[in-house]
């Protein structure tokens, strides 16, 4: 197993644009975590699945940010008409939910978004 | 809402000097706390956790007591290296809250030799 893998590692974008990250999580994980991080700030919780099912989704996820799971497994973060404001770190974290509670959360290394 | 608040970095030591980082939160109800680091170039790791109150999480030399009086939990090394070079935070979720993480802003450590 080769962890949390997020994909592109770098995305640099004009404003206005729309941009899709990618995050495998570790295959037996059924929950998995969107977190965005800013230079300087701890990592803010902004979405997360058990299995395929979006169960939360924070208020700092405007109308124009996306999140799906589809078949549980991989998971897609899109941004739709880029904001300078959008420029963070996004992470994304799996675990196993086992009724009363969570195993360890792994993190990928993230994708860094550029909005220029 | 829920918070966590660390001390704030840099912080430079000295090989072999003893490490305090301090972490209070404020929360309803009794949160798990956790440790993260953050090694350069690389992703958030789990270093530590306790999940009630006078539990001591511990790793790698590292310890926390979770102290639900004073809500802290703060993080210490008795003998710190250069590869403990890293970003530290702190932060707590909840079993009832979808184990979601909040997460203080961090603390970076330098260690020299």
């Amino acid at each position: 197993d080769t962890g949390v893998s997020q994909n592109p590692r770098h995305k640099i974008t004009k404003r206005g644009q729309n941009v899709t990250f990618r995050c495998d999580p570790i295959s037996e994980h059924n929950r998995l975590y969107w977190y965005r991080q800013t230079l300087g700030q701890g990592p803010e919780f902004l979405t997360y699945f058990q299995n395929e099912a979006q169960l939360e989704k924070s208020r700092l996820l405007s109308d124009r940010f996306s999140a799906e799971r589809p078949k549980g497994s991989f998971s897609t973060l899109e941004i739709q008409r880029t904001e300078q404001g959008d420029s963070a770190m996004y992470l994304c974290a799996s675990s196993t939910y086992r009724g009363r509670g969570n195993t360890e959360a792994f993190f990928g290394q993230g994708t860094r978004l550029t909005v220029v | 809402g829920d918070s966590v608040t660390q001390m704030e970095g840099p912080v430079t030591l000295s090989e072999e000097a003893f490490l305090t980082i301090n972490c209070t939160y404020t929360a309803t109800g009794y949160p798990s706390l956790f440790w993260y680091v953050q090694y350069p170039g690389e992703g958030l790791q789990l270093l530590l956790k306790a999940t009630k109150a006078d539990d001591k999480g511990s790793n790698k030399g590292f310890e926390a007591t979770y102290r639900k009086e004073t809500t802290s939990f703060h993080l210490e090394k008795g003998s710190v290296q250069v590869s403990d070079s890293a970003v530290y935070f702190c932060a707590l979720s909840f079993t009832g809250g979808g184990n979601k993480l909040t997460f203080g802003t961090g603390t970076q450590l330098k260690v020299e030799l």
